[in-house]
């Protein structure tokens, strides 16, 4: 079955700390998206990659940093420079043309410990 | 920064009703899509309509676009709890390559048995 796997569904973090949230995709797609969502709010873009060993900053990226290494995988690295992590975290995949649509994970929800 | 505002932010309504939400963008778009939300979970792609399009069906979803008013809308007929959810615009603005969207705030379905 294809589809994105994200881990963990929940995570914790400590003051000062580094977290990353795994994402990883079997759908062959070249695109790849990090979303924050706050509650009761739309979708934030953080970062995203068309292309293996490439990614672009969105809108909110402060405090965020990504890689992309495998056209499978696309890491977000929480750091300890974002002061507000609490939220859910989506990520999503698509094919590289321009009308095409994201597929999503089932999301990874952070919170400070 | 959000392009899309849906309206209304919440919509309570009976099993058997139609339900309709709106959808206003800022900018040129290349294409607009609809989302779906379970609560705690990630969005699934309801339907695609191109800047070149003005109404698309697909089952119990009608949606219209008006570039002109730079506006769109989500009509479902016959609603069923199972639609209780949160519902999404993103648009694909015309100025740039590749799949990346923009997410409106949403709008909150709650369908009552």
């Amino acid at each position: 079955d294809g589809g994105i796997t994200q881990s963990p569904k929940y995570l914790f973090r400590k003051e000062g700390q580094n977290v990353t949230l795994s994402c990883e995709q079997n759908l062959n797609h070249d695109a790849m998206y990090w979303y924050r969502q706050d509650p009761g709010q739309g979708l934030r873009l953080i970062y995203y990659s068309q292309i293996v060993n490439d990614f672009q900053k969105g809108d909110i990226a402060e405090g965020y940093s990504v890689s992309r290494e495998k056209k499978e995988s696309f890491p977000l690295t929480v750091t300890s420079a974002q002061k507000n992590p609490t939220a859910f975290y989506l990520c999503a995949s698509s094919k590289i043309k321009v009308d095409q649509p994201q597929h999503f994970g089932d999301g990874t929800r952070l919170s400070i410990l | 920064s959000q392009q899309g505002e849906e309206d209304p932010q919440a919509l309570s309504i009976q099993e058997g009703e139609n339900a309709t939400m709106n959808c206003s963008y800022k900018t040129s778009i290349n294409n607009l899509q609809w989302y779906r939300q379970n609560s705690g979970r990630g969005l699934v792609h309801l339907i695609l309509i191109r800047s070149n399009e003005r109404e698309k069906h697909s089952g119990r979803l009608r949606v219209t676009l008006d570039t002109s008013k730079k506006s769109s809308s989500l009509l479902i007929t016959a609603s069923r709890a199972a639609d209780t959810a949160s519902y999404f615009c993103a648009t694909g603005p015309e100025e740039t390559s590749g799949s990346r969207l923009t997410f409106g705030e949403g709008t909150q379905l709650t369908v009552n048995p």
